[in-house]
């Protein structure tokens, strides 16, 4: 298994669509997990931290589940401007380096 | 709010030459990162640095070499550039150092073209 591991995309939806990214980590001693958001032609910005009780930041809710290795994230009302890239990371447990999946194009439609 | 700031957005050499990427943090951050990011590859860690004159080799170090005299910069270094590392070259800080918990922010990247 891929040290972490995306749905390959890319994803087209219209506006006001939901859409769920999975992500799948190999490290079952991983400690902290993001998602990462990557405009083109721009560099990765952290859109938010997934916590083992799941979390929520406005249109945006992050799940973890521990004994699946699995990480979620969910975007309710899909705006144009959410187009981007998704990136999963994982932190490797043991020490402070983070592994990024390849990430997930999401295009969204007018 | 963090800045990171990269010395060149755009670089273009050729096979051989010697290639100096800067990134200087503007936020006391104690670790600094370098990644290449390739398409179908994602991001990959080259060199991560957690305090002035430390550094520790990523997953692809190859080639590639690093330098933080102090703790605001670090420089990657290419001693002979080849065409396969034309890439996207991307920077990072996070706050503490042995903190995975961190946010790791970001500089804009620089495109390097080996011809």
């Amino acid at each position: 298994r891929k040290e972490v591991e995306q749905d390959p995309g890319p994803f087209n939806v219209p506006e006001g669509a939901t859409v769920a990214f999975n992500c799948t980590y190999s490290n079952s001693a991983s400690q902290s997990f993001f998602w990462y958001r990557q405009d083109c032609r721009k560099e990765p910005k952290l859109l938010m931290s997934v916590y083992s009780s799941g979390n929520e930041d406005g249109r945006f809710t992050a799940q973890l589940n521990r004994a699946s290795q699995y990480i979620s994230l969910l975007i309710r009302d899909s705006k144009l401007s959410d187009s981007a890239t998704y990136l999963c990371v994982v932190n490797g447990g043991s020490n402070y380096k983070l592994t990024f999946g390849k990430g997930t194009l999401l295009t969204v439609n007018p | 709010d963090v800045k990171v700031t990269q010395s060149s957005r755009y670089l273009v050499k050729r096979t051989g030459e010697k290639v100096f990427l800067e990134c200087v943090q503007d936020m006391d951050h104690e670790n600094m990162f370098w990644y290449r990011q390739d398409p179908g590859l994602g991001l990959r860690l080259i060199y991560f640095s957690y305090d002035v004159k430390m550094k520790e080799k990523g997953d692809i170090p190859e080639g590639y070499s690093v330098s933080r005299e102090k703790k605001e910069r670090f420089s990657l270094i290419l001693e002979s550039a080849s065409t396969n590392q034309t890439s996207m070259y991307l920077c990072a800080s996070s706050l503490l150092a042995h903190h995975g918990t961190d946010t790791q922010y970001f500089g804009p990247g620089t495109r390097l073209t080996v011809l």
